[in-house]
C-alpha cells in the first residue's frame, strides 16, 4: 500500500458544484494531515490542515478519520479560480505527498 | 520576509556535471525537506533535516547530498549529474512536525543533457 493515496481525476465539475477529494494513508502513526493546493508550474501552498475533529475554511471543509486512516476535502460552490491539482499530505518528522488529483471547474 | 528562497530558478547541465541548488529560508524553521516533482509521479520526498547538523533519507535519495551548517540554509548536491534527473526541485521548511504546513520555494527547474 502506497504511503498517500489519492484518485488522480481529473474531475470535471460545473462551476457551483460541490466536489469532494478523498485520501488514504498507510502509517498509523502519521501525526500531521494538510490539504496543499498547486496550480500549473508553481508550488504547492498550504491550503488547510486537516484536525480530527473536522475544520472548516469558508467553502473548504476538512475531515480527518483516524481509525479508517482517511482524510477528505470538501469544496462547496466551486469557483473558476478553484481549477488546480489538490494535494493531500501526511507527515511527522517527514512529510508525504499524495499525488494530487486534478480538479477543472467548467463555465 | 523572503520565505523560502532557491536558486537557480533553471539551470541546465551535461551529463555527469555536478552542482548545488540552493534553498535559504529566513523564517527560523527547523524543519527543511528537498523534494521532486515529475509528470504522473507527483511529490517525491528526496532529503529532509529536522535541525541543523541532522538529516535524512527520503523515498529517492541516491544520487543527491545535504548538509544542514546552518538552520537558515538547505543545499542539494547533485554529485554527477544524469538525464533520469531532470525535473522540477522544490525546498521547503516548517517549524516542526505537528499541524504546521510546510512554506515551498517557488522551485528549480533542472534539465540534464
Amino acid at each position: 500500500r502506497k504511503e498517500v493515496e489519492q484518485d488522480p481525476g481529473p474531475f470535471n465539475v460545473p462551476e457551483g458544484a460541490t466536489v469532494a477529494f478523498n485520501c488514504t494513508y498507510s502509517n498509523s502513526a502519521s501525526q500531521s494531515f494538510f490539504w496543499y493546493r498547486q496550480d500549473c508550474r508553481k508550488e504547492p501552498k498550504l491550503l488547510m490542515s486537516v484536525y480530527s475533529s473536522g475544520n472548516e475554511d469558508g467553502r473548504f471543509t476538512a475531515q480527518l478519520n483516524r481509525a479508517s486512516q482517511y482524510i477528505s476535502l470538501l469544496i462547496r460552490d466551486s469557483k473558476l479560480s478553484d481549477s488546480a491539482t489538490y494535494l493531500c499530505v501526511v507527515g511527522g518528522d517527514k512529510i508525504i505527498f499524495g499525488k494530487g488529483t486534478r480538479l477543472h471547474i467548467l463555465p | 520576509n523572503a520565505g523560502v528562497t532557491q536558486t537557480p530558478k533553471f539551470q541546465v547541465l551535461k551529463t555527469g556535471q555536478s552542482m548545488t541548488l540552493q534553498c535559504a529560508q529566513d523564517m527560523n524553521h527547523e524543519y527543511m525537506s528537498w523534494y521532486r516533482q515529475d509528470p504522473g509521479m507527483g511529490l517525491r520526498l528526496i532529503h529532509y533535516s529536522v535541525g541543523a547538523g541532522i538529516t535524512d533519507q527520503g523515498e529517492v535519495p541516491n544520487g543527491y547530498n545535504v548538509s544542514r551548517s546552518t538552520t537558515e540554509d538547505f543545499p542539494l548536491r547533485l554529485l554527477s549529474a544524469a538525464p533520469s534527473q531532470t525535473s522540477v526541485y522544490f525546498c521547503a521548511s516548517s517549524y516542526g512536525a505537528d499541524n504546521y504546513g510546510y512554506t515551498f520555494g517557488s522551485g528549480t527547474r533542472l534539465t540534464v543533457v
